[in-house]
């Protein structure tokens, strides 16, 4: 069985510009996350998503959004970039329907963005 | 709030020294804890888990007791290995928030031949 895909593994950007990562969960995966990982503030949660709607939401800006498709794959977008949105995004996928028992997640291999 | 504090790395041992590494947590009813670890270049990687207070979690020679009178889920190893070499992350999440892991800074291992 394929893992979580994301894609692209590597992004460069200038400041200002925007992004869109992409996740693809294991088949038969309904939730979607989205952690952020930096040196200096850890792994912070994003957002989550379960049959294309958003669920939970961390504490970060507007700037940082997400959506999930029908074929639950997901993707998650940052508007006007700054220095500090540089970090590794990762993307984790369950099968466990929220609100039903604990929720294993299995992660990508994240990807890793660079704001210059 | 709910939160996991982990001991600071990193932690340097020899091959087939004993390993713990110390998690404990703010949390209010009944969390589910886990152990990740990340290799480098890697994503997470789901280690151990309990989901209730006395549960012991093992995996490859890994295992964490569910300690809810310390709040503590320490991870343990009784011979490291250097394929052991790694960030460790401790976790906790509540079934009713959804895809939200709260994790705790992670602990650098690194073993020496």
């Amino acid at each position: 069985k394929a893992g979580v895909t994301q894609t692209p593994r590597y992004l460069i950007k200038t400041r200002g510009q925007q992004v869109t990562l992409s996740c693809s969960p294991i088949s038969g995966h309904r939730s979607v996350s989205w952690y952020q990982q930096t040196p200096g503030q850890g792994l912070q949660f994003l957002f989550e998503y379960f049959s294309e709607t958003q669920r939970n939401k961390g504490n970060f800006p507007g700037r940082f959004s997400g959506r999930q498709f029908s074929n639950s794959r997901s993707e998650m977008n940052v508007s006007t970039l700054e220095l500090g949105d540089s970090a590794l995004y990762l993307c984790a996928s369950s099968i466990t329907i929220p609100g039903q028992g604990h929720n294993e997640q299995f992660f990508g291999p994240g990807t890793r963005l660079t704001v210059l | 709030g709910n939160s996991v504090t982990q001991m600071e790395g990193p932690v340097t041992l020899s091959e087939e020294a004993f390993l713990t590494i110390n998690c404990t947590y703010t949390a209010t009813g009944y969390p589910s804890l886990f152990w990740y670890v990340q290799y480098p270049g890697e994503g997470l990687q789901l280690l151990l888990k309990a989901t209730k207070a006395d549960d012991k979690g093992s995996n490859k020679g890994f295992e964490a007791t569910y300690r809810k009178e310390t709040t503590s889920f320490h991870l343990e190893k009784g011979s490291v290995q250097v394929s052991d070499s790694a960030v460790y992350f401790c976790a906790l999440y509540y079934y009713n928030q959804g895809g939200k892991l709260i994790f705790g800074q992670g602990t650098e291992l690194s073993v020496k031949p």
